[in-house]
């Protein structure tokens, strides 16, 4: 049962376009919201997040979006350069959930093409 | 600083054979975590430890076992290997109540 569904495996973006990775869950008792970004041979890096009070959260080129009655979010990328190709890992935590655990999407891998 | 460190980096396993994953974080943070990586399945939990002195299952807890040594040091143990735990498996920490895990580069285990 994957609480936390990214659809899309992969997506590909021009240079200087917008890059939109989108995220869908299924758990309503979700009220933090976390994308990490990862390179090859690297563990995950903290991105940005959004709590469930919020509806956006915009940091530099990156925001998130939350539509918490669709149970979805997304990040944007707002120019896409080649050094965000990565794989993004949407995570979602719940407030009952001691010690932060983070339940992780599939991962959608983002090619940036110049 | 080193944040959290694996070892090893890499490991090949046969069937059956027993092993220790090594985790330490050197940020005084009071909770680990090991997930392992499979293509298609995301970063999926194995265990956790809250704080020091408390381990607690994740998702797919069977066929693992873990100990917190202490605050620093977070081990995860395959008793019997079997080939369906070839994956990558990450260690990450995070300041109790917190969200932002910080994680190490990750162990890559073949077991054949």
């Amino acid at each position: 049962d994957q609480q936390v569904k990214q659809n899309s495996p992969s997506l590909s973006v021009q240079e200087g376009r917008i890059s939109i990775l989108n995220c869908d869950y299924t758990n309503s008792m979700f009220d933090y919201f976390l994308w990490y970004k990862k390179y090859p041979a690297e563990g995950p890096t903290f991105l940005i997040s959004i709590s469930s009070i919020k509806d956006k959260n915009e940091d530099g080129r990156f925001t998130v979006f939350l539509n918490k009655s669709a149970k979805h979010l997304s990040l944007h990328i707002v120019p896409s350069q080649p050094g965000d190709s990565a794989v993004y890992f949407c995570a979602a935590s719940a407030r009952y959930n001691q010690g932060g655990k983070l339940i992780f999407g599939q991962g959608t891998e983002l090619s940036v093409k110049p | 600083n080193a944040g959290v460190t694996q070892t090893p980096k890499f490991q090949v396993l046969k069937t059956g054979q027993s092993m220790t994953l090594q985790c330490a974080q050197d940020m005084n943070h009071n909770s680990m975590y090991w997930y392992r990586q499979d293509p298609g399945m995301g970063l999926r939990l194995i265990y956790y430890s809250a704080s020091e002195g408390t381990t607690d299952k994740g998702e797919v807890p069977n066929g693992y076992n873990v100990s917190r040594l202490n605050k620093r040091e977070f081990s995860l143990r395959l008793e019997s290997a079997a080939p369906s735990q070839t994956s990558v498996y990450f260690c990450a920490s995070s300041e109790a109540g917190q969200y932002g895990y910080t994680f190490g580069s990750g162990t890559r285990l073949t077991v054949v």
